[in-house]
């Protein structure tokens, strides 16, 4: 079946330093691949997403590219900002599976002024 | 603000009862999702309603169930609640069909305890 798998945090940072979230999957077939955030004390929210092989998705300074050769979405950000305090989630959707998300199991970031 | 909501927000139950958790999809949605997210897990799907009809379901018991309305609103029903269903429950609906991506848009969640 598929699977996601994440780093596991805490990941703590200072302001201003690079965030990298490591992510690979495992998939049957040719899935889309997102990363969602989730505030504290709100719902998921679609951070970027990827459909195809070498696509990159990004979006508000994050960036990640699907790598199909190493089955991998690994998540980046420059400068991050105390406002990323979050969790982040890895997740993959397959064609065939309407609406069904495989999720990771989350990295809490928090970022320290 | 995805335009999706969810009621209650917080409730607690005991072990045995039955909970029904609602949602309201984003206007022109006509398809919804129900995600189990326990304490600090990703999210699991339960099931998914196209049209009023479930057409996907995860690895969770028959007492799992729900019912999607002709206005697209949905409800999720949990039987003979045990410990282990507490958790935050989602619900994500989205647009399929047509050409559209089918993004799904969450709500910000129920949680349930149960004691």
């Amino acid at each position: 079946g598929n699977s996601v798998t994440q780093m596991e945090g805490p990941v703590t940072l200072s302001e201003e330093a690079f965030l990298t979230i490591n992510c690979t999957y495992t998939a049957t077939g040719y899935p889309s691949l997102f990363w969602y955030v989730q505030y504290p004390g709100e719902g998921l929210q679609l951070l970027l997403k990827a459909t195809k092989a070498d696509d990159k998705g990004s979006n508000k300074g994050f960036e990640a590219t699907y790598r199909k050769e190493t089955t991998s979405f690994h998540l980046e950000k420059g400068s991050v900002q105390v406002s990323d305090s979050a969790v982040y989630f890895c997740a993959l959707k397959e064609a065939a599976a309407g609406n069904k998300l495989t999720f990771g199991g989350g990295t809490r970031v928090l970022v320290k002024p | 603000e995805t335009g999706v909501t969810q009621s209650p927000t917080h409730l607690i139950k005991t072990r045995g009862q039955q909970v029904t958790l609602r949602c309201s999809s984003q206007s022109g949605h006509n398809t919804v999702s129900w995600y189990q997210q326990a304490l600090g897990q990703g999210p699991q799907f339960i099931f998914q309603y196209y049209r009023e009809e479930e057409n996907g379901r995860g690895n969770f018991p028959p007492r799992f169930s729900g019912l999607q309305f002709p206005n697209y609103s949905s409800e999720l029903n949990v039987n003979a609640l045990e410990l282990d269903d507490s958790a935050l429950y989602l619900c994500a609906s989205s647009l399929l069909g047509g050409g559209n991506t089918g993004e799904l848009f969450f709500g910000e969640g129920s949680r349930l305890t149960v004691l």
